[in-house]
């Protein structure tokens, strides 16, 4: 099975601060990550696809790279909307779909 | 837009049936370029994917959770169905349904429902 880790498992940051979290595959799932964000007693809401590509309606301040085995989602400036966990999310193993454990992003 | 909503009891008890419905709104569950899945989240723990199914009832589900879990589909009702059998407390979580998105072999989930608790205690 792939497992799916991320870091940090938390982090305080202030509005207007860039963040980077990283999720990292057990093995080669070549670009097969999406990522979301969940609020705090809300569903997941997708924000990158394709381990890059920007879901429709998302604001820019988010993007995504990597492939292989080490992603990153990064948000340019943090806005007060943006505080939430978000997790990532592999596609890689056929019909067997895997979730990071979520980094939490708090405001410092 | 395309909307989600799980509906069924909050609490069941160990041993039994859990038992969920997501109806979809704003679309048709017929619509061949979909599946549906569900995925659930216990409490301060990460989301975990249960099993998928489209509308003529093709299916796949987790390997850790397939031999407990039955999907099912009634387009007439534009509904889906979870049942996961012989439940302890272990499956005490959040169940969401969400539609599945596809783009060459990479898939991910959108929307998603609201989510709805199931409690698993006597």
């Amino acid at each position: 099975d792939i497992q799916m880790t991320q870091s940090p498992s938390s982090l305080s940051a202030s509005v207007g601060d860039r963040v980077t979290i990283t999720c990292r595959a057990s093995q080669n799932i070549r670009n097969y990550l999406s990522w979301y964000q969940q609020r705090p007693g809300k569903a997941p809401k997708v924000l990158i696809y394709a381990a890059s590509n920007l879901q429709s309606g998302v604001p820019s301040r988010f993007s995504g790279s990597g492939s292989g085995t080490d992603f990153t989602l990064t948000i340019s400036s943090l806005q007060p909307e943006d505080f939430a966990t978000y997790h990532c999310q592999q596609s890689h193993t056929t019909f067997v779909f895997t979730f990071g454990p979520g980094t939490k992003v708090d405001i410092k | 837009q395309v909307q989600l909503q799980e509906s069924g009891p909050g609490l069941v008890k160990p041993s039994q049936t859990l038992s969920l419905t997501c109806t979809v709104s704003g679309g048709s569950i017929s619509d061949g370029s979909y599946y549906w899945s569900w995925i659930r989240q216990a409490d301060g723990k990460g989301l975990e994917w249960i099993g998928r199914i489209n509308f003529i009832g093709s299916t796949n589900y987790s390997p850790s959770l397939k031999s407990r879990v039955i999907m099912s589909v009634d387009t007439s009702k534009n509904q889906f169905s979870l049942k996961m059998s012989s439940v302890t407390a272990a499956d005490t979580a959040v169940y969401y349904c969400a539609r599945d998105k596809v783009d060459g072999y990479n898939y991910w989930f959108d929307p998603w429902g609201q989510g709805t608790l199931v409690t698993v205690s006597s």
